[in-house]
């Protein structure tokens, strides 16, 4: 069955330290997202990406930075520099050219730096 | 700028009931979309519907209906007879007529926790 899956569901770090989460699809997509999700504030755009080797920052890219080297995988790094990490990060993704295509999430993964 | 204002936090009802779940949006685009997810607590967004901005007209999807009004920037989303499994915290969002060279970015609502008790 098509669809996107997100890696791990849980990961704990310590402060200070880089994490990678990944996402990977098998939709054929062209399009993926990244969205943070903190309680009572919905779900915010960090990064996107259209196509391969091309991606642009959403409403609140500080602290993360990805990468598109392949269609299926659009992985994300919190880096040392986000101040508030811990948060529910999903991963999203669209056919190209489709602006009125819903998006497909991935099942998401909590991050909890301490 | 585009917003999406869902002010119902978290609402309880009884099994049976029918519960609306509201939402405003706010645009100065002309052509747009507008979109209900579901979020269980397993976690993954599922999409319920999309309309777009030249479409008023209401949509029923078994105890499922949908409400919009234009005039009044809603999107209303009705749940007849609500069962437990709709559970969940719901979105509203809004996406922009188009990104350059496609894609959907969307804006979301701060969501509607339901909470259906027997």
């Amino acid at each position: 069955d098509g669809g996107i899956t997100q890696s791990p569901k849980y990961l704990f770090r310590k402060e200070g330290q880089n994490v990678t989460l990944s996402c990977e699809q098998n939709l054929n997509h062209d399009a993926m997202y990244w969205y943070r999700q903190d309680p009572g504030q919905g779900l915010r755009l960090i990064y996107y990406s259209q196509i391969v080797n091309d991606f642009q920052k959403g409403d609140i890219a500080e602290g993360y930075s990805v990468s598109r080297e392949k269609k299926e995988s659009f992985p994300l790094t919190v880096t040392s520099a986000q101040k508030n990490p811990t948060a529910f990060y999903l991963c999203a993704s669209s056919p190209l050219g489709s602006y009125n295509s819903p998006l497909h999430f991935g099942n998401g993964t909590r991050l909890t730096v301490t | 700028a585009q917003k999406v204002t869902q002010a119902q936090t978290e609402i309880s009802v009884v099994e049976k009931e029918d519960v609306t779940l509201d939402c405003v949006y706010e645009t100065r685009d002309t052509t747009y979309y507008l979109f209900w997810y579901k979020q269980p607590p397993s976690g993954e967004l599922v999409f319920l519907i999309r309309r777009n901005s030249f479409d008023e007209q209401n949509e029923i999807s078994g105890r499922y209906s949908w409400n919009f009004q234009k005039s009044t920037s809603s999107f209303n989303f009705t749940i007849t007879a609500s069962q437990v499994v709709d559970s969940a915290v719901y979105f509203c969002a809004l996406s922009e007529a188009g990104l350059t060279g496609g894609g959907n970015k969307l804006t979301f609502g701060t969501g509607t926790q339901l909470k259906v008790e027997l």
